[in-house]
């Protein structure tokens, strides 16, 4: 059982847009920035947002975080096929003192 | 370039150790905390152990506490863990990550070194 809450599988056809979301509580995500990642089959996991709504160089507008209160959201606009993956959320909990992320989300794209 | 190369991973008994290393390049060392993160088979990403830029500060997840310690050498430019009385629920591939301050944020990642726990 993860800390933070995501749905287990996601789904789209080309050039939809997807969003998949992401609940903690008030120790990770109420109080702390939420990072996403994204790890495509048989690789490490790449950093893909960072602090709720941040893409490092190199990551497309399409990807896009946001958060509120104790929930974040990641969004994908335009899905492409490349696109299908694990997608991960990510807070620092401040009553664990440690990382926690999401149990992962298999994105399909149809 | 940054590059992190994880090493040290194999097939362990339960009750053995392994220590796993991470060799770094393409930045300074010393000024990032780091992380491992690890990943079961088929299951999804575990934070499993953080330490501040100059080994003052580590963090542990509880299932790992006092079984596993983390380390680091900065004139090595190498992060280590030391993992200890190992159980098979410690199977997974293990990877190392330059963290940005002490928070979720890994803004780099090894490619994994994977450790097998089984009699």
């Amino acid at each position: 059982q993860s800390v933070l809450t995501q749905p287990p599988s996601a789904s789209g056809t080309p050039g939809q847009r997807v969003t998949i979301s992401c609940s903690g509580g008030s120790s990770n995500i109420g109080i702390n920035t939420v990072n996403w990642y994204q790890q495509l089959p048989g690789t490490a996991p790449k950093l893909l947002i960072y602090s709720n709504d941040q893409r490092p160089s190199g990551v497309p507008d399409r990807f896009s975080g946001s958060k509120s209160g104790t929930s974040a959201s990641l969004a994908i606009g335009g899905l492409q096929s490349e696109d299908e993956a694990d997608y991960y959320c990510a807070a620092w909990d401040d009553s664990l003192n440690g990382g926690v992320f999401g149990g992962g989300t298999t994105l399909t794209v149809l | 370039e940054v590059q992190l190369v994880e090493s040290g991973g194999g097939l362990v008994q339960p009750g053995g150790s392994l220590r796993l290393s991470c060799e770094v390049s393409g930045f300074t060392f010393s000024s990032y905390w780091m992380s491992w993160v690890r990943q079961a088979p088929g299951k999804g990403l575990e934070w499993v152990a953080n330490i501040k830029q100059d080994g003052s500060r580590k963090y542990y997840v509880d299932s790992v506490k006092g079984r596993f310690t983390i380390s680091k050498d900065n004139a090595k430019n190498s992060l280590y863990l030391q993992m200890n009385s190992l159980r098979a629920e410690d199977t997974a591939v293990y990877y190392c990550a330059r963290t940005v301050t002490t928070g979720a944020r890994f803004d780099y990642w090894g490619q994994g070194t994977l450790v097998t726990v089984s009699s």
